[in-house]
């Protein structure tokens, strides 16, 4: 088993649209999470931090739900410029330590005009 | 604003050819990191090095090697190259928190 795993998609949804992912993952001792975005052939970057009681930024929504060892990431109002693929990172160790970082495999998106 | 700078951008080297694939970072950054990433495979951490001259193996660090002989640039080094190795390769540098900034990424074809 994968120590992170997500949904491949594509998930192709139109403009509006809202959509969720969500990550498994199977250290239970894992205690950081993020979600990085990732453009075609480009390098990955910071979406958003994942915290125990759910944070949202604009029209993004994460969750952590500890019990079922997965984080979710919900997008509302889907934009065209939302389309990417979307990373699921995990963290063994608390903030500190950026070695331990595990990158799923990502969950792509395709927002239709 | 962060910056991770991967010289090489595109390569096509020969099987047996010895690459090598440098980054620059200019954070002051204690951590940096070498990735590849593979359809379906995600990223997959080849080496990292924590301070100058330090160095430690990731998850696949068969067949390369790094170097750090400044504290802002790490290089990755395939020794002897091979199509297996034909991949993305992403570095990457981070601070004492978790956020890592990556580069570009070098895209490396061995034939």
């Amino acid at each position: 088993r994968k120590e992170v795993e997500q949904d491949p998609g594509p998930f192709n949804v139109p403009e509006g649209a809202t959509v969720a992912f969500n990550c498994t993952y199977s250290n239970s001792a894992s205690q950081s999470f993020f979600w990085y975005r990732q453009d075609c052939r480009k390098e990955p970057k910071l979406l958003m931090s994942v915290y125990s009681s759910g944070n949202e930024d604009g029209r993004f929504t994460a969750q952590l739900n500890r019990a079922s060892q997965y984080i979710s990431l919900l997008i509302r109002d889907s934009k065209l410029s939302d389309s990417a693929t979307y990373l699921c990172v995990v963290n063994i160790l608390p903030s500190g330590s950026a070695r331990q970082l595990t990158f799923g495999s990502g969950t792509q998106l395709t927002v239709l005009p | 604003d962060v910056k991770v700078t991967q010289s090489s951008r595109y390569l096509v080297k020969r099987t047996g050819e010895k690459v090598f694939l440098e980054c620059v970072q200019d954070m002051d950054h204690e951590n940096m990191f070498w990735y590849r990433q593979d359809p379906g495979l995600g990223l997959r951490l080849i080496y990292f090095s924590y301070d100058v001259k330090m160095k430690e193996k990731g998850d696949i660090p068969e067949g390369y090697s790094v170097s750090r002989e400044k504290k802002e640039r790490f290089s990755l080094i395939l020794e002897s190259a091979s199509t297996n190795q034909t991949s993305m390769y992403l570095c990457a540098s981070s601070s004492s928190g978790n956020t890592i900034y990556f580069g570009e990424g070098s895209w490396l074809t061995v034939v």
